[in-house]
């Protein structure tokens, strides 16, 4: 019973591609978010939701584009797939302060 | 722009001494820190945090100390355990903005 789980793991695409990240969170919290740790190892925020609502959303290129469906999931849906968009993506939840956090996909960009 | 500076991109200490990990940060606005630690392969995951009206917080093996006037927190951990080799990333955050920004990491190598 994972608290916060995202699928897949693990994604390999290639260039041009359209590809989609899930993410749901059982702990009844209102705000997720989706973090990209780049090749430096730097955790960016991305996009932040309130209960379905957006709330933050980072200077991300709109290739990018969030869905909430419900407040317990967060999916990650990038158009025409760059090289430059291999990374680690992480999904969190979070009620007051803190962050509960996903283990991670990484996409590497062929 | 980093809000939030490890400057120590690794650490490796004794088993059994002290670890202490540094962070720094520029905006005054930040009100909240926290340090989250990260193994390979997995999300970070929360350790502890700190709110500005205390200069101190203790958890067991952890201790973070606070030093607004310097913009300067710490995360000590005594005594260090093998266990503890992994990736320490501090973070902050202003209550009125509900983002965290990250530091780049420091990565601990406790040795046996």
């Amino acid at each position: 019973d994972t608290a916060v789980s995202q699928t897949p793991k693990y994604l390999v695409t290639q260039m041009g591609n359209d590809k989609s990240i899930k993410c749901e969170q059982n702990l009844g919290h209102d705000t997720m978010y989706w973090y990209k740790q780049d090749s430096k190892k730097f955790l960016k925020i991305m996009f932040s939701y309130n209960n379905k609502e957006l709330i933050i959303n980072e200077t991300v290129p709109n290739r990018f584009s969030p869905k909430s469906p419900d407040k317990a999931h967060l999916n990650l849906h990038i158009n025409s797939l760059e090289l430059g968009d291999s990374a680690v993506y992480f999904c969190a939840s979070s009620q007051i302060h803190g962050y509960t956090f996903g283990s991670g996909t990484r996409l590497t960009v062929v | 722009d980093q809000q939030v500076k490890q400057n120590s991109p690794s650490l490796s200490v004794q088993e059994g001494r002290i670890s202490i990990l540094n962070c720094d940060y520029t905006n005054s606005m930040f009100d909240y820190f926290l340090w989250y630690k990260k193994y390979p392969a997995e999300g970070p995951t929360f350790l502890i945090s700190i709110s500005s009206i205390k200069d101190k917080n203790e958890d067991g093996r952890f201790t973070v100390f606070l030093n607004k006037s310097a913009k300067h927190l710490s995360l000590h951990i005594v005594p260090s355990q093998p266990g503890d080799s992994a990736v320490y990333f501090c973070a902050a955050k202003a209550t009125s903005y509900d983002k965290v920004i990250f530091g780049p990491g420091t990565s601990l190598s406790v040795i046996p």
